[in-house]
């Protein structure tokens, strides 16, 4: 059974351009969320997608968007990217979206923004 | 709103001896607690989680925490540590009320285990 995939592995973009990362979810998962992690700090919530959906969103700038397709997948867009998106950004699937409920991690996609 | 402070960034350890990861959480409803470990180069691990019932919660690899709800707090506690728990800890909440249970990370505490 895979579980949360994401892809690239690594991106490198220069400053004002933009990046699409992609994430499949666990099998019979649902739900997908994002995260921004830096370097050196904790997890930042992004936003969260159930049924196509955006549900709930961080603090984080409209430069910040998203997509989850039929199949569950889901896609972070960052337009006019800045130094400061540098980080790890996490994807995590569940079922649902009852409180709670654990989220699995994928390995993530390191971003470097020169 | 919620907010996670995890009192050590750093702390390392001896091979075989005990160790405690602090963690206390401020939040203005109720919450359930998580504790997730990051291995270098990887994605988040469910250590253990509190939803209800006894304060005291069993993980993997050997790790408990305690619920404290007067002092908001849930450490993670280990009686032996080994190598192969060196790594990054995170402690985290999400409300009990809150749609789809977004997570509030804290900062992260980094135990290395040494031999």
């Amino acid at each position: 059974d895979a579980g949360v995939t994401q892809s690239p592995t690594h991106l490198i973009k220069t400053r004002g351009q933009q990046v699409t990362l992609r994430c499949s979810p666990k099998s019979g998962h649902d739900t997908v969320s994002w995260y921004q992690q830096a370097l050196g700090q904790g997890p930042q919530f992004i936003f969260q997608y159930y049924e196509e959906e955006e549900r709930q969103r961080g603090n984080f700038p409209d430069r910040f968007s998203g997509h989850q397709f039929p199949n569950y997948s889901s896609e972070l867009n960052v337009n006019a990217l800045l130094l400061g998106d540098s980080a790890l950004y996490l994807c995590a699937s569940s079922s649902g979206l009852r409180p709670g409920t654990e989220q699995f991690f994928g390995p993530g996609t390191r971003l470097t923004v020169l | 709103a919620q907010s996670v402070t995890q009192l050590d960034s750093q702390v390392p350890v001896f091979e075989e001896a005990p160790v405690e990861l602090r963690c206390n959480y401020s939040s203005s409803v109720s919450v359930y607690l998580f504790w997730y470990v990051q291995y270098p180069n990887q994605g988040l691990q469910l250590l253990l989680k509190y939803l209800s019932g006894s304060t005291l919660v069993k993980g993997i690899n050997g790790f408990e925490a305690e619920f404290n709800k007067s002092q908001t707090s849930f450490h993670l506690r280990k009686p032996s540590v080994h190598i192969s728990d060196t790594a990054e800890y995170f402690c985290a909440v999400s409300a009990t009320d809150g749609q789809g249970g977004k997570l509030i990370f804290g900062q992260g505490t980094e135990l290395s285990v040494k031999p």
